[in-house]
């Protein structure tokens, strides 16, 4: 149990939608991250937040784009979907210690 | 930029036999290491982490990983598997301060009765 939590669980969607995935991390964590895991492969990174503003990202386009709210839940909005972003959609919160707590991610798939 | 590899893409070991499976790093900067696990149709789970002092890490079901700066690895071993071991293994750097994990591929470990 790591006290970071994502809804949906799984959600399906058709090519040119717009999704919304939510993240509620755990107390004390001011650091969010967001991961997409496609079949067969390692995590890659999305962004981070810190303290409600983006401070790093990844190789990914800015239909990619994120919120991190007062109360330690966070955002992952994707609009124009592509087939090739279906994925395991993964938050994770950290604190001061440097390791990371994932969720049990979001299952996208665009049909 | 910094890259992980996983040598081994899937490893079969029959119950109770020893495993290590085998990560390495490319970096020029102190790094923090981790290792963590993934069940199926579920998130990841932290095994066990390197940040800083001793350069042997155990985790609390027997799995142990040792850093080893001069070969930039941190392979991960155990000395007697359980069919409850199977699992994708993913070995991960975070570079200094910043969230960012950089993991990778993966090593499908499957445990055989």
């Amino acid at each position: 149990e790591t006290g970071v939590t994502q809804s949906p669980t799984h959600l399906i969607k058709t090519r040119g939608q717009q999704v919304t995935l939510r993240c509620s991390s755990q107390s004390g964590h001011n650091t969010v991250s967001w991961y997409q895991q496609a079949l067969g492969q390692g995590p890659q990174f999305i962004f981070q937040y810190y303290r409600e503003e983006e401070n790093g990202r990844g190789n990914f386009p800015p239909r990619f784009s994120g919120l991190q709210f007062p109360n330690y839940s966070s955002e992952l909005n994707v609009n124009a979907l592509e087939l090739d972003d279906s994925a395991l959609y993964l938050c994770a919160s950290g604190g001061e210690t440097g390791e990371l707590f994932f969720g049990e991610g979001s299952r996208l798939t665009v049909l | 930029a910094q890259s992980v590899t996983q040598l081994d893409s899937q490893v079969p070991v029959f119950e109770e036999a020893p495993v290590e499976l085998r990560c390495n790093y490319s970096s020029s900067v102190s790094v923090y290491l981790f290792w963590y696990v993934q069940y199926p149709n579920q998130g990841l789970q932290l095994l066990l982490k390197y940040l800083s002092g001793s350069t042997l890490v155990e985790s609390i079901n027997g799995f142990e990983a040792e850093f080893n700066k001069s070969q930039t690895s941190f392979h991960l071993r155990k000395p007697s598997v359980h069919i409850s071991d199977t699992a994708e293994y993913f070995c991960a750097v975070r570079s200094g301060n910043t969230g960012k994990l950089i993991f990778g591929q993966g090593t499908t470990l499957q445990v055989k009765p």
